[in-house]
């Protein structure tokens, strides 16, 4: 299994409509939890960390679910500016080692 | 916003050849790390530095890459000997805690070109 897998996509999407993602994650001490976006060959930015209570920012809601290992992003009432690749990121232990997942690309169609 | 800088953004390097790639991380972080992102691959971690010494580097990051903070500012990575499949996009990237507890924050990468 490896270490974070997403559903590589791509979704297509008709603006407004609500989109969820989902990501899973191999390693149970995994301690750390984050969604990146990436747009078309430029940096990673943060988009949101994931708390185990679940958190909300504006459209955006990150679900965390350690007994079945997963993390979850749901975009609600999307828009044209949110098409881009959106990267599930895993910090396996107290280090400073994080893993990417290879992301899930979303096309916004207007 | 205080943000992480790069350069140069693209570098193109006869294959053998030696690169240095240069960061400017945020001022008041104390961590810093190198990624590097093969093109229509995943992000992949090199190494993360802290109190001027390597803290994790991963199975990537071998004899032949080494990283320098020579000064207060500055962050390099020193790729000797470079070989085709060094072609990629490289990430700095800086935070002011260990990544466990902090997110960290990306500079708009160099593109590597290995010809």
């Amino acid at each position: 299994r490896k270490e974070v897998e997403q559903d590589p996509g791509p979704f297509n999407v008709p603006e407004g409509a609500t989109v969820a993602f989902n990501c899973t994650y191999s390693n149970s001490a995994s301690q750390s939890f984050f969604w990146y976006r990436q747009d078309c060959r430029k940096e990673p930015k943060l988009l949101m960390s994931v708390y185990s209570s679940g958190n909300e920012d504006g459209r955006f809601t990150a679900q965390l679910n350690r007994a079945s290992q997963y993390i979850s992003l749901l975009i609600r009432d999307s828009k044209l500016s949110d098409s881009a690749t959106y990267l599930c990121v895993v910090n396996i232990n107290e280090g400073d080692k994080i893993i990417f997942g290879k992301g899930t690309r979303l096309h916004i169609l207007p | 916003e205080p943000e992480v800088t790069q350069t140069p953004s693209h570098q193109v390097t006869q294959m053998g050849q030696e690169v240095i790639l240069r960061c400017v991380p945020i001022s008041n972080h104390l961590y810093f790390y190198w990624y590097r992102q093969i093109l229509g691959q995943k992000v992949e971690f090199l190494v993360s530095f802290y109190n001027n010494e390597i803290s994790e580097k991963s199975e990537i990051f071998d004899d032949q890459f080494s990283v320098e903070r020579p000064d207060g500012s500055n962050f390099t990575l020193k790729i000797r000997s470079t070989k085709l499949e060094d072609s990629a996009m490289y990430f700095c990237a800086s935070g002011p805690m260990g990544q466990g507890n902090q997110p960290q924050h990306f500079g708009d990468g160099t593109r590597l070109s290995i010809l």
